[in-house]
């Protein structure tokens, strides 16, 4: 199974700063099955990215990821209050799928 | 457009069971699998397992073995969960989700509501 570590487990940060969330893969993967989802309070997750660096249809621009084999980054350039939730990164590269444990953006 | 509306919310007693559904429109729905995400009250999500829904072929992920089963109904494109034996540890918000194959990446790109499953005596 691929294991998934999410860091930081919060990050607080103001309005216009920029967030830089971490996802570290227990192996190497393509970086074709990683994922990242939003989750805001409440709600069902969304889809954020795919493919590592792919935005999902209506997605704002200031959502950015990157990576390859075990390192990838999900970046929010700019917060904005409606940018508070938890991120998390998925792996589809194995035939067991697993979640990280997520990391959760606090705005101040 | 395309959704994925689950069932409400049920309240079980341990050991009893419970069957969550999660209804398709939209879309083709044998063209896509459908995977079952689990999540523990202020805890992450947590992949199930998904199922077939061409063959009806179901893969369970660890841990979630024995006590679980998915089903569909393709007559009314509708994918089942069912948990037997329920324990407390149960207590979870239960989602369905769909598989999309894109730019040769797989991903889930629409979630059911979810369904919130207490098992309290």
């Amino acid at each position: 199974e691929v294991v998934l570590t999410q860091s930081p487990g919060t990050l607080s940060l103001s309005p216009g700063e920029r967030a830089t969330l971490s996802c570290r893969a227990s192996l190497s993967i393509n970086s074709n099955y990683l994922i990242w989802y939003q989750q805001k309070a409440g709600q069902a997750p969304r889809l954020l990215i795919y493919g590592a660096s792919s935005r999902a249809t209506g997605i704002p621009d200031r959502f950015s990821g990157s990576g390859s084999g075990t390192d990838f980054t999900l970046t929010i350039s700019r917060l904005e209050t409606e940018d508070s939730a938890v991120y998390y990164c998925q792996q589809s590269a194995s035939s067991l799928w697993t979640f990280g444990q997520g990391t959760k953006v606090e705005i101040k | 457009q395309v959704q994925l509306v689950q069932s409400g919310s049920e309240l079980k007693k341990p050991g009893a069971s419970v069957k969550v559904s999660c209804k398709a429109s939209g879309y083709t729905f044998s063209s896509h699998g459908i995977n079952w995400v689990r999540q523990a009250p202020g805890q992450g999500l947590e992949w199930m397992g998904w199922i077939n829904t061409n063959t009806g072929n179901p893969t369970y992920a660890q841990g979630f073995t024995g006590r679980f089963v998915f089903s569909l109904d393709t007559s009314v494109s509708t994918a089942y969960l069912q948990i037997s034996s329920l324990k407390a540890e149960d207590t979870a918000v239960y989602f369905c989700a769909r598989t999309y194959y894109g730019s040769g990446s797989f991903y889930f790109d629409q979630w059911g509501q979810g369904t919130q499953v207490t098992v309290s005596s």
